[in-house]
């Protein structure tokens, strides 16, 4: 069974400063992993889609990669601002199957 | 181009009633799946529909049923609610199955709360 696990649960960092979120996955034979945000109370807004084959993607800000071997991925944000505060989640597929996602890391970026 | 809607946004329902929540998918997209979650929590599956048909289900009791129409939109139904069930519904659309390229894109949710 696909376990995904998000450390740390929490983070605060003062504004400005570059950060790095952790992810791992029990399965290796993943097709894809996705990085989401979520604002309280609201939905999921897809930040980055890293496909079995890449190592990783590049948003604006965000870096996402992907070590199948070691059942990992990071999300670097860079120069984080206020407006990143929320929790983000990652989540991971295997073929076919429906999304396995963490718990989620929620971020506070203080001014 | 409109995203994935859900709704309501808000219910607020009485123990042992029912609920029907509804999706729109992304113009195109073909699959639905639902997700529940509880606060604190990752997002937990429930169903996965494809082409109208339920392709995956995940552990919920059968108290939870779900039916996607020739439309692509989709309705989760939940009969004789429990405390439990409280929590935000979060409907995601995707194009296709299957495929490494499969991208997910989830509605606002709708938060039920069963009193």
């Amino acid at each position: 069974k696909q376990e995904v696990t998000q450390i740390p649960a929490a983070l605060s960092v003062p504004e400005g400063e570059n950060l790095v979120l952790n992810c791992s996955f029990t399965d290796s034979a993943i097709y894809n992993l996705q990085w989401f945000r979520q604002d309280p109370g609201k939905g999921l807004t897809s930040l980055l889609l890293i496909q079995s084959s890449q190592r990783e993607q590049t948003s604006g800000r965000l870096n996402a990669s992907l070590d199948k071997s070691s059942g990992r991925s990071t999300l670097y944000i860079a120069a984080s601002q206020p407006g990143d505060s929320a929790t983000y989640l990652c989540a991971v597929r295997l073929g076919n199957t429906p999304l396995v996602f963490g718990k989620g890391t929620r971020l506070s970026v203080i001014a | 181009d409109a995203g994935v809607t859900q709704s309501p946004t808000h219910l607020i329902k009485t123990r042992g009633q029912h609920v029907t929540l509804r999706c729109s998918p992304i113009s195109g997209h073909k699959s639905v799946s639902w997700y529940q979650q509880v606060l604190g929590q990752g997002p937990q599956f429930i169903f996965q529909y494809y082409e109208k048909e339920e392709r995956g289900r995940g552990n919920f009791p059968d108290r939870f049923s779900a039916r996607q129409f020739p439309n692509y939109s989709s309705e989760l139904n939940v009969n004789a609610l429990l405390l439990g069930d409280s929590a935000l519904y979060l409907c995601a659309s995707s194009f296709r199955q299957g495929a490494t390229n499969t991208e997910a894109f989830f509605g606002q949710g709708t938060r039920l709360t069963v009193v």
